[in-house]
């Protein structure tokens, strides 16, 4: 049964500075996504990572995945505070399933 | 063109109470699910259709819970005897198929309160 962990589930962070969200998973997952929420309202996608090595950003976001430790990293690049939101990860095995978020909060 | 849709965007039930929540997929999406996503945690899936047909309902909780999607196209998730633990947004999602290999689009939610 695929399981999903993400940490740290809360990120208060200052503006300019660098870090990163880790998301274990438990086995074999086709893929991984990366999804973003703010308050009250749906998900909307950031990343979907095929395979073993995959590496792809949008502005100052950088998602990585290594299949082989079951690991997935969001780098978040010089936060800003457009950036405030919970990010998800998830893998499938035909339905998603979810970590339990990182609430990150990006502070002046 | 249209994405997912959902209605009603919010609803508040009382305790004991039926409801339904609909969702309509994005035309020619074959695959449709649910997941229910409670306060501060992640979706959580519930079902999901693969045309008329439920292909896996291992996530709903008990037996209160049931959808159905008569045509292939819009879907419905039924409550009965609502309780307040089902206080949650449902998320509905569509995709080509099925595989893992479809993103699945989702919809803005029903934010269901049972009082």
């Amino acid at each position: 049964e695929l399981k999903v962990e993400q940490n740290p589930l809360f990120l208060s962070m200052q503006e300019g500075k660098n870090y990163t969200i880790y998301c274990n998973y438990s086995t074999t997952s086709d893929r991984l996504y990366w999804y973003r929420q703010d308050p009250g309202k749906s998900l909307e996608s950031l990343f979907v990572l095929l395979s073993n090595g995959a590496v792809k950003q949008e502005g100052r976001l950088m998602a990585s995945l290594d299949t082989k430790a079951r690991l997935s990293t969001l780098h978040i690049t010089a936060a800003v505070h457009d950036l405030s939101a919970t990010y998800f990860c998830a893998g499938v095995r035909e339905k998603l399933i979810f970590g339990q978020g990182t609430e990150l909060s990006v502070k002046p | 063109g249209a994405g997912v849709s959902q209605t009603p965007s919010n609803k508040v039930t009382e305790k004991g109470k039926y409801v339904e929540l609909r969702c309509d997929p994005i035309s020619g999406h074959t695959a449709l699910y649910w997941y229910r996503q409670s306060l501060g945690q992640g979706p959580e899936f519930l079902i999901y259709f693969q045309g008329t047909g439920a292909a896996d309902d291992s996530g709903l909780p008990n037996d209160r819970f049931f959808a159905v999607r008569p045509e292939g196209s819009v879907s419905t998730l039924k409550i009965q005897r609502t309780e307040r633990g089902d206080s949650a947004v449902y998320l509905c999602a569509s995709s080509l198929g099925t595989s893992s290999y479809n993103e699945q689009f989702f919809g803005p939610g029903t934010r269901l309160t049972v009082l």
